[in-house]
C-alpha cells in the first residue's frame, strides 16, 4: 500500500517551454502533497505544500508564478514549470500524506528534468 | 527554520557497523526521520523517532535525544547494497520535512 507515482520519470525540454509533472497517490487519498527539488549531491528542498482544493503554500524563494501547482483531487497533484531555463534542470520529487495522523510522507520515484 | 547537520561521507567494510550522526536546531519539532536514497531514486523511509530513545528495526536502529538535538542511525552487518545516501529529516509543527544534506555511505568488500 501507500504507492505514489510520478509521470514522466524524465523529460528533456527546450528553454522557454513549459513542462507538467504529475504526482498520483495510487491506493490512498492524499489530503496533502509536497513538492521537492533536489540538485546533484544536494539534499531535498521543499518547494511547496498543496492541500486538495486549495492554493499551494510556497516556501520562501520559490516563485509561485513559475512553478504552478494544482491539487485538484485527492489523488492527483501537478507541478508545471513555466518558461523553463537550464537552471531549472533538477530532480523533482513529490510526496503524499493521507493526513490520518500518519507520520509518513510517501515519496514518488521522482522526475528528472533537463532543460537545454 | 531548521538547521540540520550530518557528515558528508563515510566508508565501512562489509559486515561492519556504521553510525551516522545528525544534529539539528529547530524552531519546532514533531519527529525525526531517516531515509535511504540511492542515486537517481526517491528516498525510502527507514525510521522515525519522536520520543527519546532507541528504535530498532532489523539491521537498522535510530536514536534520538531531543534535549541535545541529536540523532544517529546505526547500520549493522553492512551489506554492499547498503551503499547509498542516508538523509536525516526533521518534521516541524506544520508537518513539513527539512532534510539534511545527506551522508554518502560506501561499503567496501
Amino acid at each position: 500500500g501507500a504507492v505514489v507515482s510520478q509521470h514522466p520519470s524524465w523529460v528533456i525540454c527546450k528553454s522557454g517551454t513549459s513542462v507538467k509533472i504529475e504526482c498520483r497517490s495510487l491506493d490512498f487519498q492524499a489530503t496533502t502533497m509536497f513538492w521537492y527539488r533536489q540538485f546533484p549531491k544536494q539534499s531535498l528542498m521543499l518547494m511547496a505544500t498543496s492541500n486538495e482544493g486549495s492554493k499551494a503554500t510556497y516556501e520562501q524563494g520559490v516563485e509561485k508564478d513559475k512553478f504552478l501547482i494544482n491539487h485538484a483531487s485527492l489523488t492527483l497533484s501537478t507541478l508545471t514549470v513555466t518558461s523553463a531555463h537550464p537552471e531549472d534542470s533538477s530532480f523533482y520529487i513529490c510526496s503524499a500524506s493521507s493526513g490520518e495522523s500518519s507520520y509518513e510522507q510517501y515519496f514518488g520515484p521522482g522526475t528528472r528534468l533537463t532543460v537545454t | 527554520g531548521q538547521n540540520i547537520d550530518q557528515p558528508t561521507e563515510m566508508t565501512a567494510t562489509e559486515g561492519a557497523i556504521v553510525q551516522i550522526n545528525c544534529t539539528y536546531q529547530t524552531s519546532g519539532f514533531n519527529g525525526l526521520f531517516w531515509y535511504q536514497q540511492h542515486a537517481g531514486e526517491a528516498p525510502t523511509f527507514l525510521s522515525y523517532n519522536v520520543l527519546d530513545g532507541l528504535e530498532e528495526k532489523g539491521r537498522f536502529s535510530s536514536f534520538l535525544s531531543r534535549s541535545k538535538g541529536y540523532s544517529y542511525l546505526l547500520l549493522k552487518e553492512l551489506q554492499m547494497k547498503d551503499s547509498a545516501s542516508y538523509l536525516c529529516a526533521v518534521r516541524d509543527g506544520d508537518y513539513k520535512l527539512s532534510f539534511g544534506a545527506g551522508t554518502t555511505v560506501t561499503v567496501r568488500a
